[in-house]
């Protein structure tokens, strides 16, 4: 079984569209989580760190369901600039070896 | 600042030629990462360096070498490789190697071994 499972889409949404990703892990003993947006041959960029209360920064929102052990990202008012690779990524316990789920890929459409 | 700076941007080389990747960050990090991507899938990990020691190696070929000069640099020494080596490599650091720091990813070197 894979450390972190998400569906790779390809999610194609109109400007403007609300869209959600989710990721499920394996570890229960994980301690942290991210997003990670990779735009085509650059690299992972930080989009936001998930806390188990909820967190949002402008349009995206991210949470994090401990006892399901699954991750959510939504992204409200999509722009065109949103087009990218989404990767779910959780620390494994105990020290910094990242895992990486395979990448949601969305394009946002004009 | 948080930078991580990588040289060269794109390398091709031979299998009987060895170069080395360079990795560079001034963010006063103490843990330094090498990553390897291929195309359409997620990073993978090769090493992890804390406090300039090796302390994790990913099963990784002995043509991959790594190396951590100081605190600010780590190199990937590569020699003898195989056209399946070809890939994105990725260095990253973080502030110390603990589950909870974020790490930060610089642009990558696309290497093609011919």
């Amino acid at each position: 079984r894979k450390e972190v499972e998400q569906d790779p889409g390809p999610f194609n949404v109109p400007e403007g569209a609300t869209v959600a990703f989710n990721c499920t892990y394996s570890n229960s003993a994980s301690q942290s989580f991210f997003w990670y947006r990779q735009d085509c041959r650059k690299e992972p960029k930080l989009l936001m760190s998930v806390y188990s209360s909820g967190n949002e920064d402008g349009r995206f929102t991210a949470q994090l369901n401990r006892a399901s052990q699954y991750i959510s990202l939504l992204i409200r008012d999509s722009k065109l600039s949103d087009s990218a690779t989404y990767l779910c990524v959780v620390n494994g316990a105990g020290a910094n070896n990242l895992f990486f789920g395979t990448g949601t890929r969305l394009t946002v459409i004009p | 600042d948080t930078e991580v700076t990588q040289t060269p941007k794109h390398l091709v080389m031979g299998m009987t030629n060895k170069k080395s990747l360079k990795c560079e960050q001034h963010m006063g990090h103490r843990a330094m990462y090498w990553y390897k991507q291929k195309a359409k899938k997620p990073p993978e990990l090769m090493f992890v360096y804390s406090y300039e020691k090796l302390s994790i190696n990913e099963s990784v070929p002995s043509r991959f070498s790594p190396e951590c000069p100081n605190s600010s640099l780590l190199n990937l020494h590569l020699h003898a490789l195989q056209p399946e080596d070809s890939a994105l490599y990725l260095c990253a650091s973080s502030q110390v190697m603990t589950s909870t720091d974020t790490q930060y990813f610089g642009p990558g070197t696309r290497l093609t071994v011919l």
